[in-house]
């Protein structure tokens, strides 16, 4: 596609609920990246992809959280037993391996946990 | 671990005013990259930085590193209410394979018409 698209925009969870984030990245985009934004702080790093393989997963705050890109496009965090912690915007990237070019943001979805 | 520290924290200024933001590395810098965010939308990228003392312009937005690697600059002339959002630093993490990103706090920018 054109850009990052993620899905849903919007996600509110009851506490202990399970909820999943899905990404669907540039096509082709080899590298994949999922951060979560707090209300007025920066985005903070999750975890990392290139293509299928899970490179980097020092970022998930607990095992609650979980994340996978079984066929190395379209990828899927996954939130068990949400707290009202997760909160937050969980935003996607991609990049083609360029580092000149920037990593492409999708617009995110916003988590709300009650 | 590297930190990014971004000033101003937020910014008001009169259309038409020239700007700074500045973001301190607490680390030597291999890449710094700035976006730009509105609110309940995802990061647009602006430019990324490499070399020590590399100036980069795009429209009326001009973005610096220092020599020594551990400071850049984000500088918006005339500014205009299309300006207005939140600028976000960031850097490849110090292992540097070009993976994840840390990110500053964001300096909130507004720009009264």
């Amino acid at each position: 596609g054109a850009g990052v698209s993620q899905s849903p925009r919007y996600k509110v969870a009851k506490r202990g609920q399970d909820v999943a984030l899905r990404c669907d990245p540039i096509s082709g985009h080899v590298s994949l990246f999922w951060y979560q934004q707090a209300l007025g702080q920066g985005p903070e790093f999750l975890t990392y992809f290139q293509n299928e393989a899970q490179l980097d997963k020092s970022g998930l705050p607990s095992d609650r959280f979980f994340a996978e890109r079984p066929e190395g496009s379209v990828s899927t965090l996954k939130i068990q037993r949400t707290q009202q912690e997760d909160s937050a915007v969980y935003l996607c990237a991609s990049s083609g391996g360029g580092r000149d070019y920037g990593y492409t943001f999708g617009s995110g979805t916003r988590l709300t946990v009650v | 671990s590297q930190e990014l520290e971004q000033s101003p924290q937020s910014l008001i200024v009169q259309e038409g005013k020239n700007l700074t933001i500045n973001c301190t590395s607490s680390k030597t810098l291999y890449g710094l990259y700035w976006y730009k965010q509105k609110y309940g939308e995802g990061l647009i990228f602006l430019m990324m930085l490499q070399k020590g003392g590399e100036e980069k312009s795009h429209e009326k937005i001009t973005a610096k590193l220092d020599e020594k690697k551990q400071q850049s600059s984000l500088h918006i002339t005339a500014s205009q209410p299309s300006h207005a959002g939140i600028y976000l630093c960031g850097a490849d993490g110090d292992y540097n394979q070009g993976g994840k990103l840390i990110f500053g706090q964001g300096t909130e920018l507004s720009v009264k018409p």
